[in-house]
């Protein structure tokens, strides 16, 4: 296992259609985040998973974006009626949770970028 | 508003020298800090990290510093090389990562 793969690279999309990602994390860990980046800007956090369970999700996430990490392995993010707007790289990264506590260290995808027409 | 900040958008050094990229952060309950490096069109590559119990973190080339007091952190790469050329991001953790806004780093032979 090479690291955090995600599918597709690029994207390219026509206004209002759906969109579905897929991101594989580093086989043994169990955490998995969703982060978005726009040009100029440094990634945002969107969501992340803790095995199949979704702990958190931004307020950046709106009613059209929706994630997923069945048997808390690979995970989705898919995106209905694009916008403009949603034009990004999208970013998957894992982690491995750590004991006690401590810190971990996210290791992030390829990123699959992102634009809507 | 911005919790981390990297206040110089870029920075260019000569080969052989020292580079020095700095972050400011404002929440004191950050317990973890990395810097990533980031190439266009791909996703960050982790470089070094340093815990919010330490104030200092060494690897090869590159040294992280933190200051807590002062809520500061930097990246010392010595010496650049042109290989280093790159967007930097500072990211501070509680879990999640909250990134600044990155600086271009330009080392030129």
């Amino acid at each position: 296992d090479t690291g955090v793969s995600q599918d597709p690279r690029h994207k390219i999309t026509k206004r209002g259609q759906n969109v579905t990602f897929r991101c594989d994390p580093i086989s043994e860990h169990n955490r998995l985040y969703w982060y978005r980046q726009t040009l100029g800007q440094g990634p945002e956090f969107l969501t992340y998973f803790q095995n199949e369970a979704q702990l958190e999700k931004s307020r950046l996430l709106s009613d059209r974006f929706s994630a997923e990490r069945p048997k808390g392995s690979f995970s989705t993010l898919e995106i209905q009626r694009t916008e403009q707007g949603d034009s990004a790289m999208y970013l998957c990264a894992s982690s491995l949770e750590a004991s006690g506590g401590a810190p971990e260290t996210q290791y992030f995808g390829p990123g699959t970028r992102l634009l809507v027409l | 508003d911005q919790q981390v900040k990297q206040n110089s958008p870029s920075l260019s050094v000569q080969e052989g020298r020292i580079s020095i990229l700095n972050c400011d952060y404002t929440n004191s309950m950050f317990d973890y800090f990395l810097w990533y490096k980031k190439y266009p069109a791909e996703g960050p590559t982790f470089l070094i990290s340093i815990s919010s119990i330490k104030d200092k973190n060494e690897d090869g080339r590159f040294t992280v510093f933190l200051n807590k007091s002062a809520k500061h952190l930097s990246l010392h790469i010595v010496p650049s090389q042109p290989g280093d050329s790159a967007v930097y991001f500072c990211a501070a953790s509680r879990y999640k990562l909250i990134f600044g806004t990155g600086t271009l780093l330009a080392v030129q032979p």
